[in-house]
């Protein structure tokens, strides 16, 4: 079964720093997505990203986020100057279409906890 | 906001038992969906409905989806150790949206 990948799993990074993380959709999908979840709360939308360029985002995605698709398979989010509440899960999900007409396959996370 | 919001926030049933939670919402949508997410993993999509259905099924899982009332609900039967997990509702507004609104989803614990 086709899965999307994410690494790393966890992330441990001090206050101010840049962290990336990667993932890899499954190949045949044309959307991606980028959600986050802080612990014990709502799963939250960050970024959907389609044809090579952001096709909506929260007002959460802020100057502080970026995302990328360097190549043909990965898919990247980057948050530059962290803060302490950017700590959370991310997840990485992709589909065939559109969220709203299609299901979103996610990936396993990766935590980012900002010391 | 359009977020879904389940109910109740926590359930614990005897193995075998049924689980039922509910999803309320607030503005039209073009479909519903629900995942499941174990424990420290992530999101797994269980069924969709959309917004001209009223029920569908896949395996042990029923899903309603009440229009009129906003609202919708997962009906998990013979309930299994292994359907320990938390539950989402996730709704997305329009066929061509590209995002997904999540409730706070419900924990259900199945005791064995």
């Amino acid at each position: 079964e086709p899965e999307v990948t994410q690494t790393p799993s966890h992330q441990v990074t001090q206050m101010g720093q840049e962290v990336i993380l990667r993932c890899v959709p499954i190949s045949n999908h044309l959307y991606f997505y980028w959600y986050r979840q802080i612990l014990g709360q709502k799963v939250e939308f960050l970024v959907s990203f389609y044809n090579n360029e952001i096709s909506e985002k929260s007002e959460i995605f802020d100057d502080q986020f970026s995302v990328e698709r360097p190549d043909g398979s990965n898919f990247t989010l980057k948050i530059r100057s962290t803060k302490l509440e950017d700590s959370a899960m991310y997840f990485c999900a992709s589909s065939v279409t559109p969220s709203g007409a299609n299901v979103l396959t996610f990936g396993a996370g990766s935590r980012l906890t900002v010391l | 906001s359009q977020q879904g919001e389940e109910d109740p926030q926590a359930l614990s049933i005897q193995e075998g038992e049924n689980a039922t939670m509910n999803c309320s919402y607030k503005t039209s949508i073009n479909n519903l969906q629900w995942y499941r997410q174990n424990s420290g993993r992530g999101l797994v999509h269980l069924i969709l409905i959309r917004s001209n259905e009223r029920e569908k099924h896949s395996g042990r899982l029923r899903v309603t989806l009440d229009t009129s009332k906003k609202s919708s609900s997962l009906l998990i039967t013979a309930s299994r150790a292994a359907d320990t997990a938390s539950y989402f509702c996730a709704t997305g507004l329009r066929s061509n949206d590209y995002k997904l609104s999540f409730g706070a989803g419900t924990t259900v614990t199945v005791r064995a």
